[in-house]
């Protein structure tokens, strides 16, 4: 099993393009998560689904998007990239609310 | 919103010391989780503690959730280079979804 992996490892953007990371978990969890982590601010959670075709704002949600619509998947889109935005990105997974959460090795990114 | 304070923040100590660090809340967890994250990857589940005035060991390190279930430590023993990373403690609240998690304590052991 490999359990949750992300694509890409490392991107580099300029402001104002768009980009999609995906997260794949093959643990059959319903719960799924994306996470922001800057220097001092910890990791803060932007969305997160439920189940398949549900998604819902975290702490931190403006300038990004999501859409879950197999089980296994979780996109988080950056529509209008801002050097706000470059941080490293975490995707996680939970079979039950409050339970471990499996974590993705990450997503550096580089806004310009 | 529910804060985890993490203390301390920074922490750097030699071989075979013992260390404990802190997670703090006002608020009241149903549980609490420790993860350890180590350079380029993502977290990793250490423990899990449910029970107020619970207390979980694993090798050397032992885990402690306060009486009031608002506060945890980990104690390490003997500390190896191996230990150094990211510890991150994070608490789940009742029916929520979500994980509250602290903004970690950074622990080098130097050889």
């Amino acid at each position: 099993n490999a359990g949750v992996t992300q694509t890409p490892k490392f991107r580099v953007l300029k402001t104002g393009q768009s980009m999609t990371l995906l997260c794949a978990q093959d643990m059959n969890h319903e719960y799924m998560y994306w996470y922001r982590q800057d220097p001092g601010m910890g990791l803060r959670l932007i969305h997160y689904s439920v189940g398949e075709g549900t998604t819902a704002k975290g702490e931190v949600p403006d300038g990004y998007n999501v859409s879950r619509l197999k089980k296994q998947n979780f996109l988080l889109g950056l529509e209008s990239a801002a050097p706000s935005q470059t941080s490293v990105y975490f995707c996680a997974s939970s079979y039950f609310r409050g339970t471990e959460q499996f974590f993705g090795p990450g997503t550096r990114l580089t806004v310009l | 919103t529910q804060l985890l304070e993490q203390s301390p923040q920074f922490l750097s100590i030699q071989e075979g010391e013992n260390l404990t660090v802190y997670c703090n809340s006002s608020s009241v967890f149903s549980s609490l989780q420790w993860y350890r994250q180590e350079p380029g990857e993502g977290p990793v589940l250490l423990v899990t503690v449910v029970t107020g005035g619970e207390v979980k060991k694993l090798k050397r390190l032992t885990f402690q959730f306060g009486d009031a279930r608002k506060d945890s430590s980990l104690h390490i023993t003997a500390a190896q280079p191996g230990d150094t990373g990211l510890y991150l403690c994070a608490g789940a609240e009742g029916s929520n979804y979500k994980l509250t998690f602290g903004k970690g304590t950074l622990l080098t052991v130097n050889p």
